[in-house]
C-alpha cells in the first residue's frame, strides 16, 4: 500500500515549455486534489475532482489544466510554464463522506521554471 | 472571511517544554479544524483535528484547544521532543466540502535537544 505518489519529484523547466505532473493513488479514493506551496503562503487549492470524469477549479487555478481518466490517477498539466509557477507541488486523495475530511498528501513535486 | 491565521511564523522550544500555535478563522461554517504536521522534503500529514463541538482533543502528546466563540484553535505539544521538529499547518473545512479546506502559512517549530 503505496498511498499517494507522484511523479516526478524534481523538475526543471524553461519558460513557455509543458510539462504534466502525475498523481497516483492506491486507497480507493473518490477525492483528489492538487495544490500548491509557496513559502509564508501555506498550501493553495489548484484544481480538485470529486471523482473519475470530474475537475473543478480550486483558489488558484489559472496557468494549469487537470484530468481524471482513471479513478486512482489524477494529472495536472502546465501548457506554457511561467517562473510565477515556480512551487513544491502536492497531490492529496480523500475518501467521502466524513472519510472527506482526512486528506492524504503525496510526497511532493519540486517545480522550478526557469 | 476564507481565511485563517496563524501564529507563530517560527518556534524554538527546549527539549522537554510546552509549544503553543495558534490559529484564528473568520467563516463560521467552518466545521472541521485538523492540524497538520510536515517534515522537510515530506508531504503534510495529517496530526490531529477537532470538531467545534468540543472544546479540547487529545492525543498522546498533542492537544487541540478550540474557542468557538472566540473562532481561535490551538495546539499545544506537550514534552516537546527534537523529533517534533517540523512545520504545522492549521487548517479549516466546511461541512462535507474537503475540497473546501483553507490552510493557515504555517509555523515552523525547532525543538532543540
Amino acid at each position: 500500500n503505496a498511498g499517494v505518489t507522484q511523479t516526478p519529484k524534481f523538475r526543471v523547466l524553461k519558460t513557455g515549455q509543458s510539462m504534466t505532473l502525475l498523481c497516483a493513488q492506491d486507497m480507493n479514493h473518490e477525492y483528489m486534489y492538487w495544490y500548491r506551496q509557496d513559502p509564508g503562503m501555506g498550501l493553495r487549492l489548484i484544481h480538485y475532482s470529486v471523482g473519475e470524469g470530474t475537475t473543478a477549479k480550486g483558489e488558484v487555478p489559472d496557468g494549469y489544466n487537470v484530468s481524471r481518466l482513471k479513478k486512482q490517477n489524477f494529472l495536472l498539466g502546465l501548457e506554457s510554464a511561467a517562473p510565477s509557477q515556480t512551487s513544491v507541488y502536492f497531490c492529496a486523495s480523500s475518501g467521502t463522506g466524513r472519510k472527506t475530511y482526512e486528506q492524504y498528501f503525496g510526497p511532493g513535486t519540486r517545480l522550478t521554471v526557469t | 472571511q476564507q481565511q485563517v491565521k496563524q501564529s507563530p511564523q517560527s518556534l524554538i522550544v527546549q527539549k522537554g517544554g510546552i509549544s503553543i500555535i495558534n490559529c484564528a478563522y473568520e467563516n463560521t461554517a467552518f466545521d472541521y479544524f485538523p492540524w497538520y504536521q510536515q517534515f522537510p522534503g515530506k508531504g503534510p500529514a495529517l496530526l490531529i483535528a477537532i470538531r467545534p463541538d468540543v472544546s479540547e482533543k487529545k492525543e498522546g502528546r498533542f492537544t487541540i484547544s478550540f474557542n468557538k466563540s472566540a473562532k481561535q484553535f490551538s495546539l499545544h505539544i506537550m514534552d516537546s521532543q527534537p523529533g517534533d521538529s517540523a512545520t504545522y499547518f492549521c487548517a479549516a473545512s466546511i461541512k462535507n466540502y474537503g475540497q473546501n479546506f483553507v490552510f493557515g502559512p504555517g509555523t515552523r517549530l525547532s525543538v532543540l535537544p
